[in-house]
């Protein structure tokens, strides 16, 4: 069946934009994790759902980063006021459950300028 | 915290020759220990899983122990192909919150293997 999916694949902005980045994972998978990839380095553990709400976010960095997962399938990463330094690619994983592994989606890369 | 250290990269060695990536790791309680490959153009996938001491992962030929007496997860691989180029990552799973599956990985060790 289909993998996990991430849109857009590259995302570039400019210093202080609004973006948003999206993840769709494994039919049926009831838990979601976000992930973030500087270069060189391994993914961090952004924020991580179960069903639709936020079992534990926090690996969110600050206040301007946010995601939701309304109807806990498709979720949704959103970066407000954009800085350099969230420059980086964003995965997304889900697993059947908790203790299941997770399977990660190509990611998205973005590049704030 | 919860942290793993693996072998500094890059890695170039000759197709056939033995394969060894260091992982070690800190970690109240009893993680269980991943290695994932990232394949070029490729997202993350898993390599092998060991839950509890002493169990070994193995997949594709390579292997991994989990040695609690070291808080190690060794990568090994007895003769390494040009397809096996790619980076690879340990990482353990924090489990100090119930029900929380989320990993903490090591940087990542690039693997290069030349013809």
């Amino acid at each position: 069946g289909a993998g996990v999916s991430q849109t857009p694949s590259n995302k570039v902005t400019e210093k202080g934009k609004y973006v948003e980045l999206r993840c769709d994972p494994i039919s049926g998978h009831t838990a979601l994790y976000w992930y973030r990839q500087s270069l060189g380095q391994g993914p961090e553990f952004l924020i991580y759902f179960q069903g639709t709400g936020a079992a534990d976010d926090s690996g969110l960095p600050n206040d301007r980063f946010f995601a939701v997962r309304p109807e806990g399938s498709v979720s949704t990463l959103k970066i407000q006021r954009t800085e350099r330094g969230d420059s980086a690619v964003y995965l997304c994983a889900s697993s059947s459950s908790v203790q299941e592994t997770q399977y990660f989606g190509p990611g998205t890369r973005l590049l704030v300028l | 915290g919860n942290s793993v250290t693996q072998m500094e990269g890059p890695v170039t060695l000759s197709e056939e020759a033995f394969l060894t990536i260091n992982c070690t790791y800190t970690a109240t309680g009893y993680p269980s220990l991943f290695w994932y490959v990232q394949y070029p153009g490729e997202g993350l996938q898993l390599l092998l899983k060991a839950t509890k001491a002493d169990d070994k992962g193995s997949n594709k030929g390579f292997e991994a122990t989990y040695r609690k007496e070291t808080t190690s997860f060794h990568l090994e691989k007895g003769s390494v192909q040009v397809s096996d180029s790619a980076v690879y990552f340990c990482a353990l799973s924090d489990r100090r919150i119930k029900g929380a599956q989320k990993l903490v990985f090591g940087q990542g060790t690039r693997l290069t293997i030349n013809p």
